[in-house]
C-alpha cells in the first residue's frame, strides 16, 4: 500500500516561508505527478499544485506567484516552498500522489496532513 | 479556472436510505470528475474517478454517473460509516478544481 507522510513546521511567522516535505513509501515518485493540497479549518479543498520527477509543475494561478515545489528522487520525496505566508495559509497541508489513468487523473493516496499556523 | 458546485451543501438522512449528491461544473469536463469521502480529522479518500469507475475496494453501494457538466455520486443504502463530507474534483484542466462539498448527517 502506498503511504505518504507530510512533514515540517507546524507554526510559520507571517511573511515567512512554509517549508513542507512529503515523504512517498511504497512506490518510487519517480513515475507519478504528486500534488499538494490544502483544507483551512471548517472550509473545502484548494489544489495548490502538483510537480512531476522530471520537475515540471503546474501551480494554482492563485498562489503561483509564492510557490515553488521540487522533487528528491535519491529520498522519495517531493517538498513545497510557500513564500510570503499571511494567516489566510493556514490550513492543513496534504500530500497526495496523483495517478494518471490515460487521460484521466485522480488523487488516489493521500498523506495524513499537517497542520500549519501562520502566527507570530 | 472551472468552478465545480454541489448541492446540497448538507443533507439529513437516515441508515438504509438512498442518498444522491450533485456536481455541476462551469464549462464541460467531459467525464474527468472525481468524488472523495472526508472523515473528521482524516484526509479525503477516492471513491470514484473518470465520473462512474469505482475505485477497488470501495463498497458497490456507492456509484457515480453524468458527463459534460453534471455528475451524481449515489449511496444506494447508507450505512452508518457514510456519514462524512463528499467531494467532487475535475481533473480536466489545472488548476483541479473541488465542489464545496456535501455534508451527510445523520437524521
Amino acid at each position: 500500500q502506498v503511504q505518504l507522510q507530510e512533514s515540517g513546521p507546524g507554526l510559520v511567522k507571517p511573511s515567512e516561508t512554509l517549508s513542507l516535505t512529503c515523504t512517498v513509501s511504497n512506490d518510487s515518485v519517480r513515475n507519478f505527478y504528486w500534488s499538494w493540497i490544502r483544507q483551512p479549518a471548517g472550509k473545502g479543498l484548494e489544489w495548490i499544485g502538483h510537480i512531476y520527477p522530471s520537475g515540471s509543475t503546474n501551480y494554482n494561478p492563485s498562489l503561483k506567484s509564492r510557490v515553488t515545489m521540487s522533487v528528491d528522487t535519491s529520498k522519495n520525496q517531493f517538498s513545497l516552498n510557500l513564500t510570503s505566508v499571511t494567516a489566510a495559509d493556514t490550513a492543513v497541508y496534504y500530500c497526495a500522489r496523483d495517478m494518471s489513468r490515460g487521460w484521466y487523473r485522480e488523487l488516489d493516496y493521500w498523506g495524513q496532513g499537517t497542520l500549519v499556523t501562520v502566527s507570530s | 479556472d472551472i468552478q465545480m458546485t454541489q448541492s446540497p451543501s448538507s443533507l439529513s438522512a437516515s441508515v438504509g436510505d438512498r442518498v444522491t449528491i450533485t456536481c455541476r461544473a462551469s464549462q464541460t469536463i467531459r467525464s474527468y470528475l472525481n468524488w472523495y469521502q472526508q472523515k473528521p480529522g482524516k484526509a479525503p479518500n477516492l471513491l470514484i474517478f473518470a465520473a462512474s469507475f469505482l475505485r477497488s475496494g470501495v463498497p458497490s453501494r456507492f456509484s457515480g454517473s453524468g458527463s459534460g457538466t453534471g455528475f451524481t455520486l449515489t449511496i444506494s443504502s447508507l450505512q452508518p460509516e457514510d456519514f462524512a463530507t463528499y467531494y467532487c474534483q475535475q481533473s480536466y484542466s489545472t488548476p483541479y478544481t473541488f465542489g464545496q462539498g456535501t455534508k451527510v448527517e445523520i437524521k
